[in-house]
């Protein structure tokens, strides 16, 4: 059974980065795919982007082209999102899933998710 | 992106009740890759139903999920306590993958 851990909350400035980690325990981990979905209030949810470990090349939603990054750590199973450029409508909660297939089928399971705050 | 729309936006009813809720596509979606997640507050999604119909391992069989190409519903057969919470569809037989807004299951 795959369960994936976040890291904790973050409050961040307009204009800054933030870089959340997600570990994943359980399962194949080279060969997964890991996804990240944010929820920002009033927006629901959405795609940003997702990454095979084995194959290490990420793909990312057109919205967060040059602005997200996402790479995997085979070594301590850990997959990290960043996000630069950071803008007061980035305050959402952001999930790490895994993907049945692929990078953006449907997603089980989600890790607890990571509150972030954008705020001058 | 095919766009998702989700009715009604919130359901008022009494446990026991039976929920239906829908989820209509702005175009076909292919092979009916549609999913339905189930999230409480203060939680993250938790996968219900997938490719339309099938449960997620321990789905109750209380939640049916039907439909195909731009239609879709989840039925809640009898409400119980712990099934008031939001609801929302995702296709992922186009990419990018996208999500319904949501339909709010709250007790009456």
């Amino acid at each position: 059974q795959v369960q994936l851990v976040q890291s904790g909350a973050e409050v961040k400035k307009p204009g800054s980065s933030v870089n959340i980690s997600c570990k994943a325990s359980g399962g194949t981990f080279s060969t997964s795919a890991f996804s990240w979905v944010r929820q920002a209030p009033g927006q629901g949810l959405e795609w940003m982007g997702g990454i095979v470990p084995f194959f290490g090349t990420p793909i990312y939603a057109q919205k967060f082209q040059g602005r997200v990054t996402i790479i995997a750590d085979e070594s301590t199973t850990t997959t990290y999102m960043e996000l630069t450029n950071l803008k007061s409508d980035d305050t959402a909660v952001y999930y790490c899933v895994r993907p049945n297939s692929g990078y953006d089928g449907w997603f089980d399971p989600w890790g607890q998710g990571t509150q972030v705050t954008v705020s001058s | 992106e095919i766009v998702l729309s989700q009715s009604p936006g919130t359901l008022s009813l009494s446990p026991g009740e039976r929920a239906t809720l829908s989820c209509r596509a702005g175009q076909k979606v292919d092979s009916d890759f549609v999913a339905w997640y189930q999230q409480t507050p203060g939680q993250a999604p938790r996968l219900l139903i997938y490719g339309a119909s099938s449960r997620a391992t321990d789905t109750p069989d209380r939640f049916t999920g039907s439909g195909s190409g731009t239609d879709f519903t989840l039925t809640i057969s009898r409400l119980e306590p712990e099934d008031f919470a939001v609801y929302f569809c995702q296709q992922y037989g186009s990419s990018p993958g996208t999500f319904g807004q949501g339909t709010k299951v709250e007790i009456k």
